[in-house]
């Protein structure tokens, strides 16, 4: 089982739509949360991190974190086609002070 | 401020050839990470360096790749011999120092090897 999983994709959201992205992780003691954006060609770049249970909003992102659950998301409203990419969850676990990351979700918001 | 450097941008090489692609980290970061990125595993962590000294190796492939670190401002990643199996894109990420530091990637080499 990999240490972190996203919703395979590719998902494609009409624009001004609401994007939801999901990623679950295996390990418990994970501490700190991130999400990616990565264009095509291009390199990842950090866009949300969250380190507690809850919501944390950032302009038209939210992340979202659930421990107990193992899992993590992020909402983008009112999605425009430049926020087509892929998007990547890391995950910092309890043991390694390394990143994680999931295999990506691509997204694609049609005008 | 200049971001992460990695040189070169594009290498293409035979089979059997030695390929060393170069990273300049951002100046004052104290954590440096090579990643290997392909469609079929994703984004991979080879090797991380925490003051020049490093960590964790345990995702570099095999004996064909080694890491250098020799100054804060300096990293080299060497493949000998190159192999088809090779060909990915590889990135160089810094961070201020580890843990829950933003990683900051640079531009990636794209590797051909034929």
């Amino acid at each position: 089982q990999k240490e972190v999983e996203q919703n395979s994709g590719p998902l494609s959201v009409p624009e001004g739509a609401i994007a939801s992205l999901n990623c679950t992780y295996s390990d418990r003691v994970s501490q700190s949360f991130f999400w990616y954006r990565q264009y095509s060609g291009k390199s990842p770049e950090l866009i949300m991190s969250i380190y507690s249970n809850g919501d944390k909003e950032d302009g038209r992102f939210t992340a979202q974190l659930n421990k107990a659950s193992q899992y993590v998301s992020l909402l983008i409203r009112d999605s425009q086609p430049s926020d087509s990419a892929t998007y990547l969850c890391a995950v910092l676990s309890g043991s390694a002070r390394q990143l994680t990351f999931g295999s990506g979700t691509q997204l694609t918001v049609l005008p | 401020d200049a971001g992460v450097i990695q040189s070169p941008r594009h290498e293409v090489t035979e089979m059997g050839q030695e390929v060393t692609l170069r990273c300049k980290p951002i100046s004052g970061h104290n954590s440096l990470f090579w990643y290997r990125q392909t469609m079929m595993r994703g984004l991979e962590l080879l090797i991380y360096f925490n003051n020049n000294v490093p960590i964790d190796d345990s995702g570099m492939p095999e004996d064909r790749f080694s890491a250098k670190m020799p100054n804060a401002s300096f990293s080299t990643l060497k493949i000998q011999p190159s192999e088809p199996r090779d060909s990915a894109v590889y990135f160089c990420a810094s961070s201020l120092q580890e843990g829950t530091d933003t990683q900051y990637f640079g531009p990636g080499t794209r590797l051909t090897v034929l």
